[in-house]
């Protein structure tokens, strides 16, 4: 069965402490990878799409990086604004594009 | 660029009423049209994925004569919930992406439903 598993479920972090959100993936025939941001009440914010493992995507201070199992979303020097969920999918190939989606990471950066 | 609006944000209606929710692509041509449903704490479930003047693909166990959804445009999506019930309350997004290919979908904010 297809699937996609975020971990840590929850992670509070100090600002200016990085760290790493991890997306494991266990599918048939990966065709994209999606990492967004979700604030309570709102819906989600696209950040980046990795195609092919290897590949490495940058903004600010996120950096999404993407292996044939598993893609990880580093987060360098946080600022509390930074806290969100921070979710994962997937697609696969076929003609309906559907995403799996990870249950999320929620991150809290304290002050 | 890349954005999506919804409207309304927030509706309460009463029970047995129709709600419409709009989703408009405001600076591109959408391909595809999705409609999600977020309960609290979890991710989102895909209720339907529609085309500009095609039939939507419902998702398994979504009721296609209960949400309606049409797309009439490039840039418009409707989603209609009809005889809503209390347990129709959600928090209903929609998402658009363009193109053929395996391409990121761009939300919309949401539509908080509260049905009493």
């Amino acid at each position: 069965e297809d699937q996609v598993t975020q971990s840590p479920e929850a992670l509070r972090l100090q600002e200016g402490e990085s760290s790493s959100l991890n997306c494991s993936y266990t599918v048939s025939g990966l065709r994209g990878l999606f990492w967004y941001r979700q604030d309570p009440g709102k819906g989600p914010e696209f950040l980046f799409t990795l195609y092919s493992a290897g590949e490495e995507k940058e903004k600010e201070r996120l950096k999404a990086t993407l292996t044939k199992k598993e893609s990880f979303l580093h987060i360098t020097a946080p600022k509390p604004e930074d806290s969100a969920t921070y979710l994962c999918a997937v697609v696969l190939g076929g003609n309906n594009r559907k995403l799996i989606w990870g249950l999320g990471t929620s991150l809290a950066v304290n002050p | 660029g890349a954005v999506v609006s919804q409207h309304p944000s927030r509706v309460i209606c009463k029970s047995g009423t129709s709600v419409k929710i709009e989703c408009r692509s405001l600076d591109f041509q959408a391909t595809t049209m999705f409609w999600y449903r977020q309960f609290p704490k979890q991710s989102l479930m895909l209720m339907a994925t529609s085309n500009e003047g095609s039939k939507a693909t419902y998702e398994q166990g979504v009721e296609k004569d209960k949400f309606l959804i049409n797309h009439a445009s490039l840039t418009l999506s409707t989603l209609t919930v009809t005889s809503a019930h209390p347990e129709d309350s959600s928090f209903y997004i929609c998402s658009a992406t363009v193109g053929a290919g395996y391409n990121e979908q761009f939300f919309g904010p949401g539509t908080r439903l509260t049905v009493l």
